[in-house]
């Protein structure tokens, strides 16, 4: 069973432009959501994790500004701006609280990959 | 600041052989640790989560070793198959919730 959709799978982002990502939770057990980026070199990172519907924070990590939104319970959203070197960024839930770190019940989605024109 | 350094960047092994990967830390108050396989073009999938207090973990052709005297956390694939062929990192996590991700191995396992 798939705990999480993002969308889109993918995209050509133009230099300078920002793009849009969003993650759909399926299954309520799981409310703590986090965005975590994966570079070109495939290091991962944690980006935020967002709990409750109008938490919002802000981020700048090399190679792209980064701004977090919980929508409602079952959606996460993230806005990538400025973004100079392409990314994949992953969708995560988990049953337990867990900022910047990993928990046995936290799940990765299919990821959004992002490539600069 | 804190560092996950994971050897061999790529590994190549004969089906049936087995395959090990290292993670060293740096964080002595690392507290909990993780191995996540990435198969090609998929999300990360969590094959194990060990605690501090736990020196070997036995999973489904697999087992993993904490050596906390070294700081090092390793992976073996006892029988290796191609379905094991993946990207796999190891992760420290401190109690402060900030997790480290090593940079991943390439694993290829040959038929």
């Amino acid at each position: 069973v798939t705990l999480l959709e993002q969308n889109p799978r993918w995209r050509l982002v133009p230099r300078g432009q920002a793009v849009n990502l969003r993650c759909i939770l399926k299954n309520s057990q799981y409310p703590w959501m986090s965005w975590y980026q994966q570079d070109l070199q495939k290091q991962l990172q944690w980006l935020f994790t967002l709990r409750s519907p109008g938490d919002k924070e802000v981020k700048s990590l090399p190679g792209a500004d980064y701004l977090a939104t919980r929508v409602t319970d079952t959606e996460l959203r993230l806005q990538v701006a400025n973004m100079s070197q392409g990314r994949t960024l992953y969708c995560t839930c988990s049953a337990e609280r867990g900022l910047g770190g990993l928990q046995d019940t936290q799940y990765f989605g299919p990821g959004t990959r992002l490539l600069v024109l | 600041g804190e560092q996950v350094e994971q050897r061999p960047p790529h590994l190549s092994v004969r089906e049936g052989d087995s395959a090990v990967i290292i993670c060293t830390y740096t964080d002595p108050n690392s507290y909990y640790f993780f191995w996540y396989k990435q198969e090609p073009g998929a999300g990360l999938q969590l094959l194990m989560k060990v605690f501090s207090s736990t020196e070997i973990n036995e999973g489904q052709g697999f087992t993993v070793l904490l050596n906390k005297k070294d700081k090092q956390l390793s992976l073996n694939l006892t029988a290796a198959h191609p379905g094991d062929s993946a990207v796999y990192f190891c992760a420290a996590d401190t109690n402060a919730y900030k997790v480290i991700f090593g940079k991943g191995t390439h694993l290829h396992v040959l038929p």
